[in-house]
């Protein structure tokens, strides 16, 4: 079956960094996204790997290696505002779903 | 300003009792979808549209109902909602389908309780 696998928590320490890990089980593949999500808010896009290799957006940074099945998503130098559910997501060619994983808690402490 | 706009967001209704959530667009999307999103479970896809009159259904389709008569609106239909369908509905719109073009934009959710 399809599935994506991710930790549902994960703590840190201010100014830190974080790897965000995300394996996946699909029949194809189109992508890996990867969406934040603060309580009570909607998820927002962060970034996207359609080839293998590093991403980089400011503080975060996205992998993908397709071979593996498996992604990470990299918080460097945490500030508090991070803390939120962080979700990985996959597109797959069996139709035109967004497959998601269950989503990872990132708690940051001071 | 470019948005995904939902109505309700907060709703308490009866078991049985029909109700519809709209789901609007204003950045001329062809790809739209609904989900549902409880605890420990992640987002879950109901339905989606791949364009006017173009549906399909999700993982969890059952006991809802979707329409896309034009393109900026996608509203969700509960017939007949029960207990079980208690959640936290997202509506998402995005270019297309697939690359960076799928990127996902949501609307601010709509929750949902059935008595």
């Amino acid at each position: 079956g399809q599935s994506l696998e991710q930790p549902s928590e994960v703590t840190a320490v201010e100014g830190a960094i974080v790897q965000i890990n995300c394996t996946y089980q699909t029949s194809g593949f189109y992508g890996l996204s990867w969406y934040q999500q603060h309580d009570g808010g909607a998820p927002t896009f962060l970034s996207y790997n359609a080839l293998d290799g590093l991403e980089e957006t400011g503080r975060f940074s996205s992998f993908l290696s397709r071979s593996d099945s498996y992604g990470y998503l990299l918080l460097q130098e945490l500030q508090m505002k991070d803390s939120a559910s962080y979700f990985c997501a996959v597109r797959e060619d069996s139709n035109y779903q967004l497959i998601w994983g269950a989503g990872t808690k990132l708690i940051i402490k001071p | 300003e470019a948005q995904v706009t939902q109505n309700p967001r907060y709703l308490i209704t009866v078991t049985g009792k029909k109700l519809t959530v709209t789901c609007s667009q204003n950045m001329n999307h062809e790809y739209m979808s609904w989900y549902r999103q409880d605890p420990g479970l992640g987002l879950r896809q109901i339905y989606y549209s791949m364009n006017v009159e173009v549906t399909d259904k999700g993982d969890v389709p059952e006991g809802y109902k979707v329409s896309r008569k034009e393109k900026r609106n996608f509203p969700l239909i509960l017939e007949s909602p029960s207990p079980n369908q208690t959640s936290l509905y997202f509506c998402a719109s995005s270019l297309s389908w697939t690359g960076p073009r799928a990127t996902q934009y949501f609307g601010p959710g709509t929750r949902l309780t059935v008595l």
